[in-house]
C-alpha cells in the first residue's frame, strides 16, 4: 500500500538550476496539494489541485508551477531555483478537497538550493 | 498573520503520564480542526479531527477539546508512550476556502521512559 509516492528523496540544486518533484498517488484521490516546511513556519500550502484539470494558488505560489498530469500524478517544477527555496517539500492527496477531508501525505523531498 | 498557532516548540513529559498539546486560532469561519503526527525524515499522519459543532472528541488514548468561545484546541494524550514521541500539528479548515488546511507550527513532544 504506496499511497503517496514521492521522487526524489533528496536533491541539491545550484541556484538557477531548474527541477520538477515528482509526486504520484494509488489512492484514486481527487485533490493533491503541495507543501513546504520550513523550521519554525509549519507547513505552508504551495499550490493544490481539487480535480484532475485544474490547479490554483495557495499561499506561497511564487516561484513554482505544477501540472497535474492526470488522476494519479501532480508535479511541481522550480524553474530558476533561489536559496530561499531551499525546504522540505510535501505532497498530499485527499478525496475531496473538503474541510473534514484528512490529507495523506508523502515522505517528502529535502531539497538544498547552493 | 499566524491564523494558527501552537506557542510551544516542545514538550517532554513522562512515559505514563498525560501529554497536553496546544493550539489557538484566530479565524472563526474554521469548520474542523485536525492533529497530524510526524515522525523524523516521514510526512505527516492524519491522528484526529473534531468539527467545529463539537466539543470533544475521542480515539483511543487521543483527545481532542475545542472551546470556541477561547478560539482554542487542546490533544491530550493519556497515558503517553515512548512511541508517541514525535512532532505535532494542529492544523484548520474551512469549507468556506475550498478546504484548504492552515498549519499550526508544530509542537515536539518528547515521551521519557
Amino acid at each position: 500500500n504506496a499511497g503517496v509516492t514521492q521522487t526524489p528523496k533528496f536533491q541539491v540544486l545550484k541556484t538557477g538550476q531548474s527541477m520538477t518533484l515528482q509526486c504520484a498517488q494509488d489512492m484514486n484521490h481527487n485533490s493533491m496539494y503541495w507543501y513546504r516546511q520550513d523550521p519554525g513556519m509549519g507547513l505552508r500550502l504551495i499550490y493544490y489541485s481539487a480535480s484532475e484539470g485544474t490547479t490554483d494558488k495557495g499561499e506561497v505560489p511564487n516561484g513554482y508551477n505544477v501540472s497535474r498530469l492526470n488522476k494519479r500524478e501532480f508535479s511541481l517544477r522550480l524553474e530558476s531555483a533561489a536559496p530561499s527555496q531551499t525546504s522540505v517539500y510535501f505532497c498530499a492527496s485527499s478525496e475531496f478537497r473538503l474541510a473534514n477531508q484528512p490529507q495523506h501525505f508523502g515522505d517528502g523531498t529535502r531539497l538544498s538550493i547552493l | 498573520d499566524q491564523q494558527v498557532k501552537q506557542n510551544s516548540p516542545s514538550l517532554s513529559v513522562q512515559e505514563g503520564r498525560i501529554s497536553i498539546l496546544n493550539c489557538d486560532y484566530t479565524n472563526s469561519m474554521f469548520d474542523y480542526f485536525l492533529w497530524y503526527k510526524k515522525y523524523p525524515a516521514e510526512g505527516p499522519t492524519f491522528l484526529i479531527s473534531i468539527s467545529s459543532i463539537k466539543d470533544k472528541n475521542e480515539d483511543g488514548r487521543f483527545t481532542v477539546f475545542l472551546n470556541k468561545s477561547a478560539k482554542h484546541l487542546s490533544l491530550h494524550i493519556v497515558p503517553s508512550q515512548p512511541g508517541d514521541s514525535a512532532v505535532y500539528f494542529c492544523a484548520a479548515s474551512a469549507n468556506n476556502q475550498g478546504g484548504k488546511l492552515i498549519f499550526g507550527q508544530g509542537t515536539e513532544l518528547s515521551v521519557k521512559p
